[in-house]
């Protein structure tokens, strides 16, 4: 079935270091792609998608390249700050309709 | 504002009292959806909706119920509430359009649910 690994949390940076969060997926066919972020105490909002193979999202800085020849599609930023605190979650998209399938999430906290 | 609102955002009962959790969109989406967060599992669906009286299970529908009365509400309802349903739960919604991949769903603020 479909499935969806990211790297274990919590990562710890001082702010301005350069962020990298892993995310490979197992799925039948050609999913879309997505980086969801959760901050504290609020639901989940939409970093960036992508939706073919070789696509790139960016978004407030935050980037992520679709790789599909392994199945990848890890989450960068080249300075982060300490407002970009918060869970983030790589997600799935297969088949039909709207069904997501979430990794189990990556706390990142930015320390001054 | 476009937005999903749940309500109540905390609730702390005990095991077997009937509980509901209502979900509500303004944005004419037909799909709408639960999923549960779990430290280690991420979200999980737990039912979805793809319009007004269409439902279906998800991964994880065993101890819960949902209705789609009117398009823009759809509740989750613990006819009997047990300590393994203490969980984060989140509403979303979207368009749904056959062919089209990759619309955004849109959250809720999450209902914290702690059942004793």
């Amino acid at each position: 079935g479909n499935s969806v690994t990211q790297m274990e949390g919590p990562v710890t940076l001082s702010e301005e270091a350069f962020l990298t969060i892993n995310c490979t997926y197992t799925a039948t066919g050609y999913p879309s792609l997505f980086w969801y972020v959760q901050y504290p105490g609020e639901g989940l909002q939409l970093l960036l998608k992508a939706t073919k193979a070789d696509d790139k999202g960016s978004n407030k800085g935050f980037e992520a390249t679709y790789r599909k020849e392994t199945t990848s599609f890890h989450l960068e930023k080249g300075s982060v700050q300490v407002s970009d605190s918060a869970v983030y979650f790589c997600a799935l998209l297969s088949g039909g309709y709207n069904k997501l399938i979430f990794g189990a999430g990556t706390r990142l906290a930015v320390h001054p | 504002e476009a937005q999903v609102t749940q309500n109540p955002r905390y609730l702390i009962t005990v095991t077997g009292k009937k509980l509901t959790v209502t979900c509500s969109q303004n944005m004419n989406h037909e799909y709408m959806s639960w999923y549960r967060q779990d430290p280690g599992l991420g979200l999980r669906q737990i039912y979805y909706s793809m319009n007004v009286e269409v439902t279906d299970k998800g991964d994880v529908p065993e101890g819960y119920k949902v209705s789609r009365k009117e398009k823009r509400n759809f509740p989750l309802i613990l006819e009997s509430p047990s300590p393994n349903q203490t969980s984060l739960y989140f509403c979303a919604s979207s368009f749904l359009v056959r062919g089209r991949r990759g619309d955004e769903q849109f959250f809720g603020p999450g209902t914290r649910l702690t059942v004793l």
